[in-house]
């Protein structure tokens, strides 16, 4: 079975641009969440998608959003980019139930300049 | 809200025995996770806990008191692949995924 799968690995944006991450589950799962990871604060939980709909929510700035396709697979949008979204995003794929087991993608590195 | 304490560095020698601890303070407990995450990679599963007590899986062992909020990883025989970091993740029922900020494990030869 395929693992969860992000595109694109690595991202270099400038400061006030918008940026789009793709995110592919692993094939049944249809919970996806998306993280934050940084040096200094760890990994931080942005917000989970289960069936189209977002289930919850961290706390993130509005201008971090997502969504979730028909097939689970998801996108988040980072708009008016700051230095300070500079992170490696990862995203998890589960089943379906809270407590299930995430299964982490290799993340995208963005570099916001 | 949720609060998860772990410690930020620990040094082990190779074969020896080390325990992670990691406290938490979170509403509607369910169980607690731990992942591993290798410097430049996505972190991987390697246990999850509902019930107090110790679940044992190789060299990994993950033990848990939810009365006391108290979980720890015990790695024996430590091996250099080891040296990465652990992070700790208690759940609430919530889909609100909440981790530590993790451990980071360094094993000497």
């Amino acid at each position: 079975k395929a693992g969860v799968t992000q595109t694109p690995r690595y991202l270099i944006k400038t400061r006030g641009q918008q940026v789009t991450l793709s995110c592919s589950p692993i094939s049944g799962h249809r919970s996806v969440s998306w993280y934050q990871q940084t040096p200094g604060q760890g990994l931080q939980f942005l917000f989970e998608y289960f069936s189209e709909t977002q289930r919850n929510k961290g706390n993130f700035p509005g201008r971090f959003s997502g969504r979730q396709f028909s097939n689970s697979r998801s996108e988040m949008n980072v708009s008016t980019l700051e230095l300070g979204d500079s992170a490696l995003y990862l995203c998890a794929s589960s089943l379906s139930r809270d407590g299930e087991t995430q299964y982490f993608g290799p993340g995208t590195r963005l570099l916001v300049l | 809200g949720q609060n998860i304490d772990q410690p930020t560095e620990m040094t082990a020698t190779e074969g020896a025995i080390v325990q992670i601890n990691c406290t938490y303070q979170t509403s509607g407990f369910n169980g607690l996770f731990w992942y591993q995450q290798h410097a430049g990679e996505a972190p991987t599963f390697l246990s999850y806990n509902v019930l107090d007590g110790l679940e044992e899986k190789g060299r990994f062992s993950s033990f848990l008191s939810r009365s006391k909020g108290y979980s720890y990883l015990l790695l024996k025989e430590l091996q250099m692949k080891d040296s990465a970091s652990y992070l700790c993740a208690p759940t609430s029922g919530t889909y609100k995924y909440i981790f530590g900020t993790g451990t980071r494990l360094k094993v000497l030869a």
